[in-house]
């Protein structure tokens, strides 16, 4: 059983550059979300999706775009990445209301 | 707006002691509360997730308790361990899908 899985673990990006976060889960989950963290602040909200077709916007959501076309899989769009965009992205997955599961999370340098 | 704060934000003690993690947050009324593990470098395992209409779960060593209407959480560990040095993290329900994060307590178990 995998889980949540999420790829690439690691990545270097330019000013300006755009890419996709991909995220995974096999276990039939309907919600789905986006989380950033980043030193001394926590782990924030970006997005989140309570089942295909459906998304919204969590609480730091600007330069991110999000989509769900499946329930597996809910990817994190980074449409012209900042500086201040440097993180590690997690993604999450839960069935309502129960426990959630967190992948081991995507390392991103912006430069 | 939820807040989460966790207390304290470091620990260090011997192998051996028992210890408390507290866990405080603004708004009552929520859902659930879920105790994570964060392992340096890691993604986030989840420890014990307490429903609002219950007032303690345990999990081996650990034992975490709630306090909604006082907005209090703690998370008790029996007979430290070195293997125990991790962060710790609390986050909270509200809706049906998203968390609230406090910062965590780093903790450290020496031998």
């Amino acid at each position: 059983n995998a889980g949540v899985t999420q790829t690439p673990k690691f990545q270097v990006l330019k000013t300006g550059q755009s890419m996709t976060l991909q995220c995974a889960q096999d276990m039939n989950h309907e919600y789905m979300s986006w989380y950033r963290q980043d030193p001394g602040m926590g782990l924030r909200l970006i997005h989140y999706s309570v089942g295909a077709g459906i998304t919204d916007q969590g609480e730091v959501p600007n330069g991110y775009n999000v989509s769900r076309s499946t329930t597996e899989d809910f990817p994190l769009r980074l449409l012209s990445a900042a500086p201040s965009q440097t993180s590690v992205y997690f993604c999450a997955s839960s069935l309502q209301g129960f426990e959630a599961f967190f992948g081991q999370g995507t390392r991103l340098t912006v430069v | 707006k939820q807040e989460v704060t966790q207390i304290p934000a470091a620990l260090s003690v011997p192998e051996g002691e028992n210890l408390v993690l507290n866990c405080s947050f603004t708004d009552s009324a929520i859902y659930n509360l879920q105790w994570f593990r964060q392992d340096p470098g890691k993604g986030l395992t989840s420890l014990l997730l307490i429903q609002s209409s219950q007032r303690e779960q345990t999990s081996g060593r650990l034992n975490a308790s709630l306090d909604k209407s006082s907005g209090r959480s703690t998370l008790y560990i029996a007979a430290s361990q070195p293997g125990d040095s991790a962060t710790y993290l609390c986050a909270v329900r509200k809706g049906y899908s998203t968390l609230t994060f406090g910062k965590g307590t780093m903790l450290l178990v020496s031998p």
